[in-house]
């Protein structure tokens, strides 16, 4: 089965340090998601990106963090700097913009201490 | 406002045993519906969508949903649990001509052997 590979699969690093994380999507998905899951807000949408344009990342913190879709293959969400509220697991998604079926990857479990 | 509701957090049923998950939903338009499950460590799976057609909808893994519009719900069943459904259970709406999901904020079931 085709997946979505996320990198790193686990980070812990200390407060201010730049985090960055990084997604494969499935080949031919023209839809990629960022969301974050922590246990008090539950799963939110950080950024969406179809054809690698950023169509949304208002769910973003603006000035700390960021997304870019530098080619088909490759997703990254950087914040620069971290803080320990960012701490959270976070999800690439692909798929299909037209099925609305995504895919998820196994998610970066990000520890700011 | 546009809002999905699981209004049950844990369930615990024994194996062999029946099970449905409650979704009730608030949304504008003609929704796109999905349940999603979550292993711990993992991602999410998609196991069944609804967009238009048959109400009672099958998915993987022996799951099946029925989508009631005139009670805004997609109720999850599965006439047999295995203790491998233990699991983080998702309902989610969308919309054609959208992109995001509203997620519910999860269903953690357990097992019983």
């Amino acid at each position: 089965d085709a997946r979505v590979t996320q990198t790193p699969r686990h980070k812990v690093t200390e407060m201010g340090q730049e985090v960055t994380m990084r997604c494969q999507p499935i080949l031919g998905h023209n839809t990629v998601f960022w969301y974050r899951q922590t246990m008090m807000q539950g799963l939110e949408l950080l950024a969406y990106f179809r054809n690698r344009a950023p169509l949304d990342d208002s769910g973003m913190p603006k000035d700390r963090f960021s997304a870019e879709m530098p080619d088909a293959t490759l997703a990254t969400l950087k914040i620069q700097p971290s803080e320990p509220r960012d701490s959270a697991v976070y999800f690439c998604a692909s798929g299909s913009y037209l099925t609305m079926s995504y895919t998820f990857g196994s998610g970066t479990r990000l520890t700011v201490v | 406002a546009q809002s999905v509701t699981q209004p049950d957090i844990h369930i615990t049923v024994s194996e062999g045993a029946s099970l449905e998950l409650r979704c009730n939903y608030s949304y504008g338009a003609t929704p796109y519906l999905f349940w999603y499950v979550q292993s711990p460590g993992q991602g999410l799976q998609l196991l069944l969508k609804y967009f238009s057609g048959d109400t009672l909808v099958q998915g993987i893994k022996g799951f099946e949903a029925e989508f009631k519009r005139s009670q805004s719900s997609f109720n999850l069943r599965k006439p047999s649990v295995h203790w491998s459904d233990a699991a983080e259970y998702f309902c989610a709406v969308g919309a054609q001509g959208t992109y995001k999901y509203i997620f519910g904020t999860g269903t953690r079931l357990k097992v019983l052997a």
